[in-house]
């Protein structure tokens, strides 16, 4: 199965709510990043958090970790119809000469105006 | 500030051709990987190049090759080319050297039709 499993897999709110994403992974990490894609689009780096924080914001985005449930959330508050997008977590495994990143299965979140 | 360049952007091709995707890195990047992403899939990992040597490997077809040049552009090079290579491949530079943290910056893709 996938190192990175999000869920959910899709998720439609009305814009000014708040989205919540979910992203679990199976091994150690070095850090977790989170990335948007516009449909077939290229991958935008949000933010990046390491094994040694637990939570971390960036504007209206805040990311936790917790790396003893090997999981970690995306939080967009106030959306916008322009948050529509798909939504990934990639994790660096704790290995050394190891920094490929495996890509979570994704959320398609579509923003309702 | 200068970001990842792929080139082609698109590339069509009929099974059993060869492709050549080309990656340039952000100057002063030493590792360049290469991810492959189906449709509706969630990227692949393939292979990774650090100072020119290759680094890592995943999931890469033996049908696939690739290389980092002195000037640290990276080639992918698919050949005998099948329906299910059709793909977007993203080209990611970071800097290893000396960082503790490996943010990765991916250029725009290359998205691979296969007929």
């Amino acid at each position: 199965s996938q190192q990175g499993e999000e869920d959910p897999q899709a998720l439609s709110i009305q814009e000014g709510e708040n989205a919540t994403m979910n992203c679990s992974y199976k091994t150690s990490i070095n850090n977790l990043q989170w990335y948007r894609q516009n449909s077939g689009r290229g991958l935008v780096h949000l933010i990046l958090i390491r094994s040694n924080e637990r939570e971390k914001h960036s504007g209206r985005l805040r990311v936790t970790l917790d790396t003893s449930k090997k999981s970690s959330s995306l939080l967009i508050t106030a959306s916008r119809a322009a948050d529509t997008a798909s939504y990934f977590c990639a994790t660096e495994e704790a290995n050394f000469g190891n920094e490929k990143l495996t890509f979570g299965t994704g959320t398609r979140l579509t923003i309702i105006p | 500030a200068a970001g990842v360049i792929q080139s082609p952007r698109h590339l069509i091709k009929e099974k059993r051709e060869t492709a050549t995707l080309k990656c340039y890195p952000i100057p002063r990047h030493d590792t360049v990987y290469w991810y492959q992403q189906g449709p509706g899939q969630d990227p692949q990992f393939l292979i990774s190049f650090y100072e020119k040597m290759q680094s890592d490997k995943g999931s890469i077809p033996d049908r696939f090759s690739a290389q980092q040049f002195s000037d640290y552009h990276s080639e992918l090079n698919m050949s005998s080319l099948e329906l299910g290579d059709s793909a977007l491949y993203f080209c990611a530079s970071s800097i290893l050297a000396g960082v503790l943290t490996n943010e990765q910056f991916f250029g725009p893709g290359t998205r691979l039709t296969v007929l």
